[in-house]
């Protein structure tokens, strides 16, 4: 069946850079997703890549995809204390309905 | 147009009871998806509408459980008989016709159901 696993945690120093991982387990995902959820919020599309790209960068975030080891990573520039909060990792099966990993909550200490 | 709008935010209720959920999608958003998250955990798919038909509906998704669309706007969540292990964030998002592969599908801030 479908999994994405993400670890759970990760603190960084502000100004630093923020590595989130994450592994997933369909082969036939065709979008693979980062989501971003404030305490008391719903979740917001940070951004997304198509399984046939190996990076997309957008400002700070840079998403990186090895298809064949099925790992995706969101790495945050100079991560500020806004940057807080829970990121989710998602894939885009077959249904094209996305399935979601645990989260990393990321806490931005000064 | 405010987003995506979930009511009630917060709902108690004792185990046994029935209780419904709403969720008011963005205008014009063909697609309503019903998700459920627990703590610690990531949102889980219960089901999704196009319009006013149920497309979709996860294993998750049990007979105590329907979801409604009618008119093909606002949606509903109904829960009877409700448990403990029901005790979770039901989120709501909505998304034009392209789905999630093409567009950004919008999240509401959900409605936090707590079983007693």
């Amino acid at each position: 069946g479908e999994d994405v696993e993400q670890s759970l945690f990760l603190s960084v120093r502000e100004g630093d850079s923020s590595v989130i991982n994450c592994t997933y387990t369909d082969s036939s995902s065709t979008y693979l997703y980062w989501y971003k959820q404030e305490p008391g919020a719903g979740l917001q599309l940070l951004t997304y890549i198509f399984s046939n790209m190996d990076m997309k960068q957008d400002q700070r975030l840079t998403v990186l995809l090895n298809k064949k080891d099925k790992h995706l990573s969101l790495r945050i520039a100079d991560t500020q204390t806004g940057d807080s909060a829970i990121y989710f990792c998602a894939e885009g099966g077959g249904s094209y309905i996305p399935t979601f990993g645990r989260g990393t909550s990321l806490i931005v200490h000064p | 147009d405010t987003g995506v709008s979930q009511n009630p935010r917060h709902k108690i209720t004792k185990r046994g009871q029935n209780v419904t959920f709403r969720c008011d999608p963005i205008s014009e958003h063909n697609r309503l998806y019903w998700y459920r998250q627990t703590l610690g955990q990531g949102p889980e798919f219960l089901t999704y509408f196009q319009n006013e038909a149920q497309l979709e509906k996860s294993r998750l998704l049990s007979d105590r459980f329907s979801a409604e669309r009618p008119k093909g706007s606002f949606s509903t969540l109904e829960i009877q008989r409700t448990e403990q292990g029901d005790s979770a964030m039901y989120l709501c998002a909505s998304s034009p016709v392209g789905g999630w592969e093409d567009t950004e599908a919008f999240f509401g801030q959900g409605t936090r159901l707590t079983v007693v």
